[in-house]
């Protein structure tokens, strides 16, 4: 069964900086787009970024344009996200998905992973 | 930005129960909305796709209906493992939003 598996969570100062990974296992992965999503305490699930399966179409939520970087290496089967500047209001768990149309967003994310936490306080 | 409004957020059922979730879209969206499951510290799980389309491997006592701006989801007879809560996502738009969720309890 495929899985997404994400990692680089943890507690940083505001002001600081985290990479987040999402690494891919047993299935197709880089003809198909791949999104950041996170869910801050008690509330919903906010889209973040996403980025095609060339990397060359990359977009950002407007909450981290600036601030978030994305990317990805297919021979390694993941993708990255980069956050720089980090403010209390970017506390959540952060989820990559895999979007499961190869070659086309937006449509339904197949997989998910599990999650990994971003904690931003002094 | 299209919102996705669910209701109720959440609700209490015993198993057995015929159980039905609403997803409104704050514009049309055709039948482009789709269906999760998430269960605590676990991945979301995609149940539905399309408004009506069952995901394989999903249960068929989940099925979808809606078009345009209001949906449901529903659950024929509640099972055990079906209490979770439960979202939806629009893919008509590239900035995909999502509803806040229905815990079910």
């Amino acid at each position: 069964q495929g899985q997404l598996v994400e990692s680089g969570g943890g507690l940083v100062k505001p002001g600081g900086s985290l990479r987040l990974s999402c690494a891919a296992s047993g299935l197709t992965f880089s003809d198909h787009y791949v999104s950041w999503i996170r869910q801050a305490p008690g509330k919903g699930l906010e889209w973040v970024s996403y980025i095609s399966g060339s990397g060359l179409s990359i977009y950002y939520a407007d909450s981290v344009k600036g601030r978030f970087t994305i990317s990805r290496d297919n021979a390694k089967k993941s993708v990255f996200l980069q956050m720089n500047s980090l403010r209390a209001e970017d506390t959540a768990l952060y989820y990559c998905a895999r979007d499961a149309v190869p070659g086309n967003y937006p449509n339904w994310l197949d997989p998910w992973g599990r999650g990994t936490q971003v904690t931003v306080s002094s | 930005d299209i919102q996705m409004t669910q209701s109720p957020s959440s609700l209490s059922a015993s198993v057995g129960d015929r159980v039905t979730i609403t997803c409104r879209a704050s514009q049309n969206i055709n039948t482009f909305l789709n269906w999760y499951q998430q269960k605590l510290g676990k991945a979301p799980k995609l149940l539905i796709y399309g408004a009506s389309k069952l995901q394989s491997g999903v249960p068929s006592r989940f099925s979808g209906s809606g078009s345009g701006t209001d949906f449901t989801l529903t659950i024929s007879s509640l099972r055990p493992e079906d209490f979770a809560t439960y979202f939806c996502q629009q893919s008509y738009s590239t900035l995909i939003t999502f509803g806040q969720g229905t815990r079910l309890e």
